[in-house]
């Protein structure tokens, strides 16, 4: 059974600083991982993609991928009160066309 | 970015009755579409994965006669959920992706209510 596993929080901030979010992955063959932001009620909305080990930046946010771990994770700087979502991490699943495997997502709350 | 459009947002139904939802790609070429369900607190349940102009690959579980998936175009797909009832109340999603990518973007959704 392929899996992510996401912390599902809620993991509680305070606005303008660093919310950190981490996700595991068990398919070794994952090439493809992304970060997905849903708000309450909402679909998800993609946040970043990631295809090689390292860091990634875009804006206030940066996707970091190990590997060799089977590590992904988000890290959001200046954070706030709007970032208040559930995180959903999504990694492909290996030989299947383009299906992604979703986590359980992480609740991030930023407070004024 | 790629734009995915998801209609109808939201569906009032009585049981039994049959409700289609229609997901399309603005901007871009959709080869492949996806349909999710979503209940309240839990993560995307993939349904079933869609090719333009060949049958729907159904998940585990997911009943095809019950959720007809058509899609005929590279940019409708069509999701039908036939003689609802209230347990098929739910958040769908639909997701695209075009040839060669792996990124999905999803529409906005639509929750179902059968009453």
């Amino acid at each position: 059974q392929k899996e992510v596993e996401q912390n599902s929080g809620p993991l509680s901030v305070p606005e303008g600083a660093i919310a950190s979010l981490n996700c595991t992955y068990s398919d070794r063959g994952s090439q493809s991982f992304f970060w997905y932001r849903q708000y309450s009620g909402k679909s998800p909305e993609l946040i970043m993609f990631i295809y090689s080990n390292g860091d990634k930046e875009d804006g206030r946010f940066t996707a970091q991928l190990n590997k060799a771990s089977q590590y992904v994770s988000l890290l959001i700087r200046d954070s706030q009160p709007s970032d208040s979502a559930t995180y959903l991490c999504a990694v492909n699943e290996s030989n299947q066309g383009g299906k992604l495997i979703f986590g359980q997502g992480t609740e991030l709350s930023v407070k004024p | 970015g790629a734009v995915v459009s998801q209609h109808p947002s939201w569906v009032i139904c009585k049981s039994g009755t049959s409700v289609k939802i229609e997901c399309r790609s603005l901007d871009f070429q959709a080869t492949t579409m996806f349909w999710y369900r979503q209940f309240p607190k839990q993560s995307l349940m993939l349904m079933a994965t869609s090719n333009e102009g060949s049958k729907a690959t159904y998940e585990q579980g997911v009943e095809k006669d019950k959720f007809l998936i058509n899609h005929a175009s590279l940019t409708l797909s069509t999701l039908t959920v036939t003689s609802a009832h209230p347990e098929d109340s739910s958040f769908y999603i639909c997701s695209a992706a075009w040839a060669g990518k792996n990124i999905q973007y999803f529409g906005a959704g639509t929750r179902l209510s059968v009453l």
